[in-house]
């Protein structure tokens, strides 16, 4: 299958800081996806970013599909940020996800 | 629009009971449907995937299997639990067509004691 990694692993921010995160992936890949896990458990979807750059908000993400790695930038972050981060992508029908970056935004 | 929803939403199962988590999907047809487990809070394990009725492809061997009796229907199961089955089930769906996005439901936490 295709490996994801994501780093960093975990991140403290004080609230109004800026961040980037990052993920590699091994190969080739038809779409790439950002989701916010909230403390419930739900998967919000970010971004649908194959390539480019798109921005939402306080969220942008880059994806170079020709170095096969993405970025999800959050400016002046704020508490309700806090969560888990996971990009995951599309190959073969299935789709992977890295282990994700936790993300602990204090006031 | 197209919706998800798996239920139930929590669950404290004896060991070696049985189970059944069942997802359906409204909205759409012939979708790709999946099952994930998410121990520990972090990492996403992929169980099964389903593209179509009746087929269904198993990524790790294990004590669960799944089952897709309707287009859109998608069930997990086990006849006997064990302790290590205890975690966060999450059910996602998307189309077929490559390059597509996939959808998640609630998930369902399930304890096993």
């Amino acid at each position: 299958g295709i490996q994801v990694e994501q780093s960093p692993p975990d991140l403290i921010l004080q609230e109004g800081a800026n961040s980037t995160l990052r993920c590699n992936f091994s190969d080739s890949v038809n779409n790439l996806q950002w989701f916010h896990q909230n403390p419930w458990g739900q998967l919000i979807n970010l971004f649908y970013i194959p390539s480019g750059t798109k921005q939402n908000g306080r969220l942008s993400a880059t994806t170079v599909a020709t170095e096969r790695y993405s970025l999800l930038y959050i400016s002046s972050s704020q508490t309700t940020d806090s969560g888990v981060y996971f990009c995951a992508v599309e190959g073969f029908n299935k789709f992977y996800f890295g282990s994700g970056t936790k993300l602990n935004v204090k006031p | 629009s197209q919706t998800i929803h798996q239920w139930p939403a929590t669950l404290v199962q004896p060991v070696g009971s049985p189970l059944s988590l069942e997802c359906t999907v409204e909205g759409t047809s012939n979708p790709n449907l999946y099952w994930y487990r998410q121990a520990a809070g972090r990492g996403l394990q992929l169980l099964f995937y389903s593209v179509g009725i009746g087929q269904i492809s198993s990524e790790v061997p294990q004590n669960l299997s799944a089952s897709r009796p309707q287009d859109r229907q998608f069930i997990l199961s086990s006849k006997k639990l064990l302790l290590s089955d205890s975690g966060f089930y999450l059910c996602a769906w998307s189309t077929r067509r490559s390059g597509n996005t996939i959808y998640f439901g609630e998930g369902s936490w399930l304890t096993v004691v």
